[in-house]
């Protein structure tokens, strides 16, 4: 079973940030939080990870709390392009490195 | 970097035939995933490789699926005698420096 809480939907202004959340309270000490996001009919996408600082590339940011138990993702400037389902996982580095996905959070990003 | 490709994108077959996918990786990646998603689901582990080596089988591998990778570059997932339940995305990923996972395109099965 997945080890992350997300809501199902969420609505975002074309231009504005996007920040969608997720909720690992369980999370180990030597687990990342990994962020994919899967647009219609293609393959998932890996956004970013981090594990207890916050992390920036040029696709998002990702906001973890200081316990570890929540994080953010945050899009500065959403474009419809963006919209997708986005996927929080809690993964330890190391051993299969399989990915255990929940439902993830459907995105809409609207004109 | 091509990225990872898979084929065919889009398979119907009737009950009962069986069918191959194929997986290219990113050519420097030594770990090669496989994962099934149907509709208004999250993908879902089946199994993986390090190089030839099949190293981990999820319960949902029934013994009509098996996967190889033989010279430790391509894999191939078969199917005999398909299902109507094995309609579904199987999706192949291969694993980054960063733990990160890089995904084909899948390939949509359906089974009439």
């Amino acid at each position: 079973d997945a080890k992350t809480t997300q809501p199902p939907s969420m609505d975002c202004a074309e231009g504005r940030a996007a920040n969608l959340p997720c909720n690992h309270s369980t999370i180990s000490g030597n687990e990342y939080v990994y962020w994919y996001r899967q647009i219609h009919s293609q393959g998932p996408q890996y956004i970013i990870h981090g594990l207890k600082n916050n992390e920036t590339n040029e696709m998002a940011s990702l906001i973890i709390t200081e316990d570890r138990k929540s994080s953010t993702l945050i899009l500065p400037h959403a474009t419809l392009r963006d919209t997708a389902v986005y996927y929080c996982i809690v993964h330890q580095q190391g051993g299969s490195e399989k990915l255990v996905f929940g439902k993830g959070t459907k995105l809409t990003v609207n004109p | 970097d091509t990225g990872v490709s898979q084929n065919p994108r889009h398979k119907i077959t009737k009950r009962g035939q069986n069918v191959t996918f194929r997986c290219d990786p990113i050519s420097e990646h030594n770990r090669l995933y496989w994962y099934r998603q149907t509709l208004g689901q999250g993908p879902e582990f089946l199994t993986y490789f390090q190089n030839e080596a099949q190293l981990e089988k999820s319960r949902l591998l029934s013994d009509r699926f098996s996967a190889e990778r033989p010279k430790g570059s391509f894999s191939t997932l078969e199917i005999q005698r398909t299902e109507q339940g094995d309609s579904a995305m199987y999706l192949c990923a291969s694993l980054g420096l960063a733990g990160e996972q890089y995904f084909g395109p899948g390939t949509r099965l359906t089974v009439t």
